[in-house]
């Protein structure tokens, strides 16, 4: 299963709102996760389910859709927040992921 | 509190073996029937999913690296290890281990080792 992830990186300022999409090949229910990477780190996860915040992540992070179409929202963007955002299905092995979504200040 | 680490040569040569290690402590891999899972993220690139293998030994690998690729429990259940052999270029990333948030394969991935660099070069 291919996830297209869009925009592949993207501006912003602290306090905006940000929106990523991110788009199944086929439908894959609401086995979608969203992750946050900084340099040199490991992937964190932020949203699982398609929706379900996980604990200790902040409220402004949302997660959004099911079948194919999919989005993360950043309700007002922090400093911490600049960083690499990618989708993965769970729904069917190989597991996969999106091409990434890099956030950078504006 | 479950961790993760991963382990292993920093540099293999082109056509050889890349052997690494996944320490598990705060967890038995023997008793928590979990899935353990690699991953790996070449420079400035993506994440790819490698394989699993669960705690009675059951494997499952991706099939664009299955020819290559086995994942095995150690003995003393208190790590597992990846193996991927005729390596080149290409192999050359960070590679993590991670487990998901539950036991069961539709999961997402709660728990990542702090990932190892492997560079293939001769």
């Amino acid at each position: 299963i291919q996830l297209t992830q869009s925009p592949s990186s993207l501006s912003a300022s602290v306090g905006d709102r940000v929106t990523i999409t991110c788009r199944a090949s086929q439908g894959i229910s609401n086995y979608l996760a969203w992750y946050q990477q900084k340099p040199g780190m490991a992937p964190k996860l932020l949203i699982y389910g398609a929706s379900t915040l996980q604990s200790g992540v902040p409220s402004r992070f949302s997660g959004s859709g099911s079948g194919t179409d999919f989005a993360l929202t950043i309700s007002s963007l922090q400093p911490e927040d600049f960083a690499t955002y990618y989708c993965q299905q769970l729904n069917s092995y190989p597991l996969t992921f999106g091409g990434g979504t890099k956030v950078e200040i504006k | 509190q479950l961790q993760l680490q991963e382990s292993g040569p920093g540099l293999v040569k082109p056509s050889e073996t890349l052997s690494l290690t996944c320490s598990v402590s705060g967890a038995s891999i023997s008793s928590s029937n979990d899935y353990w899972h690699w991953f790996r993220q070449p420079p400035g690139k993506g994440l790819e999913w490698i394989g699993y293998i669960h705690y009675s030994g059951t494997t499952y690998y991706n099939p664009s690296l299955k020819s290559r690729v086995t994942i095995s429990v150690d003995t003393s259940k208190i790590q597992f290890s990846l193996k991927l052999n005729s390596v080149t270029a290409a192999d050359t990333a960070v590679y993590y281990c991670a487990r998901p948030r539950s036991n069961n394969l539709h999961e997402a991935f709660d728990i990542w080792g702090r990932g190892t660099m492997v560079t293939v070069s001769s």
